[in-house]
């Protein structure tokens, strides 16, 4: 069966210091890859999305980037944090076609001090 | 732009009394309608997949149901643990990589 993992669960960072958030896939082959930021009150934004090694699609502009380095495994980063990248962010995979659910991850709360 | 609104944002129960969340939605033509369920602190949990008008999908005690502009979670005889915010989602037929539009969701709390 399928997996994914995210970490760290938290993390607290200072403003302007750097950010690496890691989400990995195991039990599947060439996913869709997705990261979405929570906002309380708000719905799920989808901030970057992937379908191929080295395949980034990024959804809004913003301070943070992503990476895809190996077939299932998805990177979140920022080289200076602001105030405004707190957030709870959630990693996903889905299967390539369309109309197939998303799965998560367990997220990571990031508090910007 | 494909849109989703659920409603109520919030609801309170007694155990065992049944009802239902409503998940609206706009889309340039529908590909699927994703109900999750997540629990605090936890990541969004897939519940049901509803392709087309009509169709419906059971799991336990809770039922999804779809009308050509709104979803229903019915939830009947609920018990505590049914207690997490509910998502709703859709993908249109526009767009690229399977992409979702999520609602803000309803939190449901379930008493004794």
């Amino acid at each position: 069966s399928q997996t994914i993992h995210q970490w760290p669960a938290t993390l607290v960072q200072p403003v302007g210091s750097p950010l690496s958030l890691e989400c990995t896939v195991e039990g599947t082959s060439n996913p869709n890859l997705y990261w979405y930021r929570q906002a309380a009150g708000r719905g799920l934004q989808l901030l970057f999305y992937s379908v191929g090694i080295g395949q980034i699609s990024s959804e809004v502009p913003q301070n943070l980037s992503a990476s895809r380095p190996q077939d299932r495994q998805f990177i979140l980063s920022s080289k200076k944090l602001l105030l405004s990248d707190s957030g709870f962010y959630l990693c996903a995979w889905g299967e390539g076609l369309g109309n197939q659910p998303q799965h998560f991850g367990d997220g990571t709360r990031l508090s910007i001090l | 732009e494909d849109q989703v609104t659920q409603s109520p944002e919030a609801l309170r129960l007694q155990e065992g009394e049944s009802s239902s969340l409503n998940c609206s939605y706009t889309v340039s033509g529908l590909r699927g309608l994703f109900w999750y369920r997540q629990d605090p602190g936890k990541g969004p949990e897939f519940l049901f997949t509803l392709y087309s008008a009509g169709e419906e999908k059971e799991k336990e005690r809770l039922k999804a149901t779809l009308t050509k502009k709104e979803s229903f979670l019915h939830i009947t005889a609920p018990k505590p643990e049914d207690s997490a915010t509910y998502l709703c989602a859709v993908q249109g037929v526009t767009g690229t990589a399977s992409k979702l539009t999520f609602g803000t969701g309803t939190r449901l709390q379930v008493t004794l």
